[in-house]
């Protein structure tokens, strides 16, 4: 296992045009995250998934965004209708229910609104 | 709500200098605190956490609650140490692991 991956690593897009992210994490674990990060920011949690259940969604995150994790494995971040703000990079993480707070992260996956 | 704050950017120290990474939390219930470091071009990873009580390449953090307080601590700075690092909070209640912004740390050789 070579750990968690995300894909596409980096995605330019036109405004109002709409992307999706594909997390796959450690194969044994059962929580998996989304966070947000931009320049000079720490990541922000978007939501997270305990198996195939979504357990929490920020507030913050408006109704553009949307994520499934339909069997409990991968996962999928959608954007719709992006906007110039959307740009970030998109962090997945996974971890084990009884390890919470340990988490491991993937590369990310950079999104540039034009 | 639960909150992190790391009050520096920037932290530039010589090597063999002590290294003090300031990181504050608020938070209601019982914390979980976290050091996660991301070295350039790597993905963000796990450094150490507080109930492991652990050093972790020569880094320690003891939780203080009474000043609300888990600063991450290196008596001499290795060169290798140059990373951004961020404090980070799991709150039981939410269920989920909040980060402050990072202080990068710069150590002049």
């Amino acid at each position: 296992d070579t750990g968690v991956s995300q894909n596409p690593r980096h995605k330019i897009t036109k405004r109002g045009q709409n992307v999706t992210f594909r997390c796959d994490p450690i194969s044994e674990h059962n929580r998996l995250y989304w966070y947000r990060q931009t320049l000079g920011q720490g990541p922000e949690f978007l939501t997270y998934f305990q198996n195939e259940a979504q357990l929490e969604k920020s507030r913050l995150l408006s109704d553009r965004f949307s994520a499934e994790r339909p069997k409990g494995s991968f996962s999928t971040l959608e954007i719709q209708r992006t906007e110039q703000g959307d740009s970030a990079m998109y962090l997945c993480a996974s971890s084990l229910v009884t390890a919470t707070g340990e988490l491991f992260f993937g590369e990310g996956s950079r999104l540039t609104v034009l | 709500a639960q909150r992190v704050t790391q009050p520096e950017k920037l932290l530039s120290v010589f090597k063999g200098a002590p290294v003090e990474l300031k990181c504050n939390y608020s938070y209601s219930g019982s914390p979980e605190l976290f050091w996660y470091v991301q070295y350039s071009r790597q993905r963000l990873q796990l450094l150490l956490r507080h109930i492991s009580r652990e050093s972790i390449k020569g880094f320690t953090a003891d939780l203080n609650k009474g000043e609300t307080s888990f600063h991450l601590k290196k008596p001499f700075a290795q060169e290798e140490d140059s990373a951004m690092y961020y404090c980070a909070l799991f709150s039981g209640g939410y269920q989920k692991v909040t980060f402050g912004t990072g202080t990068k740390l710069q150590v002049i050789p």
